[in-house]
């Protein structure tokens, strides 16, 4: 079976400050990883995939997760954060059918 | 490329009504399409999947008589929310899916619904 745990339900950083976001994992099946950011009423934008090729994963606006098997991890970071980045992410892992597993969601706030 | 769009962004309808939100690939053709459900603070919920031209399989403890979904075309899903009550307000959202392994979701902007 497919689960998703998301380990923090709110984290809190100042703008030019690195932000992690952390995401464990189950999966029977080697499986496919996802991040998704929602801002406020919107949809889902995806951030970025792992599907079984580079380990270190780069997304949009300089976020990155790398996956680790053997801590079945799939951490989102960022360098520096920026006000825009406020928002609740997603993690989300997916099997050999096309049904996605959401995890609980983390909301980030970034103070200025 | 893989744009996903919902109608209406946002719908107010009064109680016993009902109302229907569209969903479309506006550039691919979706095999697949989902729809999800998500209360304030919340993740999303799966409510139903469904393939074109077939019957939406429904997730445990939604009615299907209530949220009524027809994938009749392989770039609209409709789902028809039936005798409308204030419970159902929600935000309501589609994706679609297409290809083989591994698969990918996009989803669309998403439904505010409210029942007065």
């Amino acid at each position: 079976a497919q689960s998703v745990t998301q380990l923090d339900s709110h984290v809190s950083v100042s703008e030019g400050t690195p932000v992690l976001l952390r995401c464990n994992y189950s999966s029977s099946y080697s499986p496919s990883l996802f991040w998704y950011v929602q801002h406020p009423n919107k949809g889902l934008q995806l951030l970025l995939k792992y599907t079984s090729a580079a380990t270190l994963v780069k997304g949009i606006n300089g976020f990155e997760a790398e996956f680790k098997k053997s801590e079945t991890s799939f951490h989102l970071t960022k360098p520096s954060a920026h006000m825009s980045d406020a928002a609740e992410y997603f993690c989300v892992v997916s099997d050999l059918g096309n049904q996605f597993y959401f995890g609980t969601g983390t909301s980030l706030t970034v103070i200025p | 490329g893989a744009v996903v769009s919902q109608h209406p962004s946002r719908v107010i309808c009064k109680s016993g009504t009902s109302v229907k939100i569209e969903c479309r690939s506006l550039d691919f053709q979706a095999t697949t399409m989902f729809w999800y459900r998500q209360f304030p603070k919340q993740s999303l919920m799966l409510m139903a999947t469904s393939n074109e031209g077939s019957k939406a399989t429904y997730e445990q403890g939604v009615e299907k008589d209530k949220f009524l979904i027809n994938h009749a075309s392989l770039t609209l899903s409709t789902l028809t929310v039936t005798s409308a009550h204030p419970e159902d307000s929600s935000f309501y959202i589609c994706s679609a899916s297409w290809g083989s392994f591994p698969y990918e979701q996009y989803f669309g902007p998403g439904t505010r619904l409210t029942v007065t």
